[in-house]
Order: structure tokens, then C-alpha cells, then sequence
């Protein structure tokens, strides 16, 4: 079983829907969990934090579920400029293990 | 904000020659830096970790012969990749961490293409 799992996707929305992405790791003790952008060609960036008790940035929601070992990104009013891969990441005692990433396309 | 500087951002190399990557962290220290290679439409792959001052610990599968790493300072490691061939070709990517912290800045990449 690896690690950190993401579905691949593709996922293609129109513009304005609201999509969801999860992740499950493995390890149980994982300390820390975020959630990066990559652009196609480009070096990832991180998108946000995820906390225990759920955090919002504007139209981005992450959620983090301890007991089944999940996170979630949710994106909604999406743009085509959030067209893009997600990827999950988790930190165990400094060790940042990286999911496969989501693919995502919004189309006009 | 925090900045690592990727040098050279594409080569393209000569099967058999060696090509070495710099990654700088700009305006913090860089106890932690990671290298990554990528290939087309896959995910990062954790190819070293190097702490500054010690041998860099290298994932299963990573030849460390073939990967020199190399972390002499707070502020520079190096990718040298040994006696490229076309499969080495990739997209190579470092990032960095100072002390404490758990959040990743990531250079903006090296794309080498070994013919």
C-alpha cells in the first residue's frame, strides 16, 4: 500500500462547480498535512495547511479526518485558473512523503 | 517569504558527461534540503535527503554513486548526476526546509534532457 494515496483524476469541470479531492495515508501517527499546487512545467507551491478542525482560504476548503486517515481539498466557485495538479502531502518526524497527485481541468 | 534558487533551469547534455544541479536557499538557512526527479505526467519521486554537514540518506532504488548530493553549506546543496544516459532525462527538483519548520519551498525545477 502506498504511503499517501491521491486519485489521479482527470477530474473536468466547468467553470463555477464545486469539486472535492481526497487523500489517505498510511501512517497513523502523521503529524503535519498539506495540500501543494503544481502547474504543468513548474515546481509545486504550497495551497494550504491542513488543520484538525478544518480550515478555509477563500474558496478552498481542507479538512482532515484522523480516525479514517484522510484529507480532503474542497474548491468551489472553480476558476480556469485553478486548472492544475493537487497534491497531498504528509509529514511524519520530517518526513514529507508526496500522493501521485490530482489532475484537475476547468473548462469555460 | 522564503526563496531557493534552482540553477540551471534546462540543460542538455551529451550521453556519458556529468551534470551537476545547484539549489540555494536565498533568504533563510537550509538545514533540510530534498531532491525530487519527475517524469512526464507522474508524481514527484523523493529520490535524497541531505542535512547540512552529513551524508544525504537516499531512497530505495537511488543509486548514490550515480546521484551525487552534496550539502557543504546553510545555504547550497548539489545534484550532480554521474555519467548521464537519456533515461536520467527528467525534471529535477529540489526544496528546502530551515529548522523547525515543516512547510517546503521548492526550487522552480531543472529539466535535463541527455541525448
Amino acid at each position: 500500500r502506498k504511503e499517501v494515496e491521491q486519485d489521479p483524476g482527470p477530474f473536468n469541470v466547468p467553470e463555477g462547480a464545486t469539486v472535492a479531492f481526497n487523500c489517505t495515508y498510511s501512517n497513523s501517527a502523521s503529524q503535519s498535512f498539506f495540500w501543494y499546487r503544481q502547474d504543468c512545467r513548474k515546481e509545486p507551491k504550497l495551497l494550504m495547511s491542513v488543520y484538525s478542525s478544518g480550515n478555509e482560504d477563500g474558496r478552498f476548503t481542507a479538512q482532515l479526518n484522523r480516525a479514517s486517515q484522510y484529507i480532503s481539498l474542497l474548491i468551489r466557485d472553480s476558476k480556469l485558473s485553478d486548472s492544475a495538479t493537487y497534491l497531498c502531502v504528509v509529514n511524519l518526524d520530517n518526513d514529507m512523503r508526496f500522493g501521485a497527485g490530482t489532475r484537475l481541468t476547468v473548462k469555460p | 517569504g522564503a526563496v531557493v534558487s534552482q540553477h540551471p533551469s534546462w540543460v542538455i547534455c551529451k550521453s556519458g558527461t556529468s551534470v551537476k544541479i545547484e539549489c540555494r536557499s536565498l533568504d533563510f538557512q537550509a538545514t533540510t534540503m530534498f531532491w525530487y526527479r519527475q517524469f512526464p505526467k507522474q508524481s514527484l519521486m523523493l529520490m535524497a535527503t541531505s542535512n547540512e554537514g552529513s551524508k544525504a540518506t537516499y531512497e530505495q532504488g537511488v543509486e548514490k554513486d550515480k546521484f551525487l548530493i552534496n550539502h557543504a553549506s546553510l545555504t547550497l546543496s548539489t545534484l550532480t548526476v554521474t555519467s548521464a544516459h537519456p533515461e536520467d532525462s527528467s525534471f529535477y527538483i529540489c526544496s528546502a526546509r530551515w529548522a523547525g519548520a515543516n512547510v517546503l519551498t521548492f526550487g522552480a525545477g531543472s529539466r535535463l534532457t541527455v541525448l
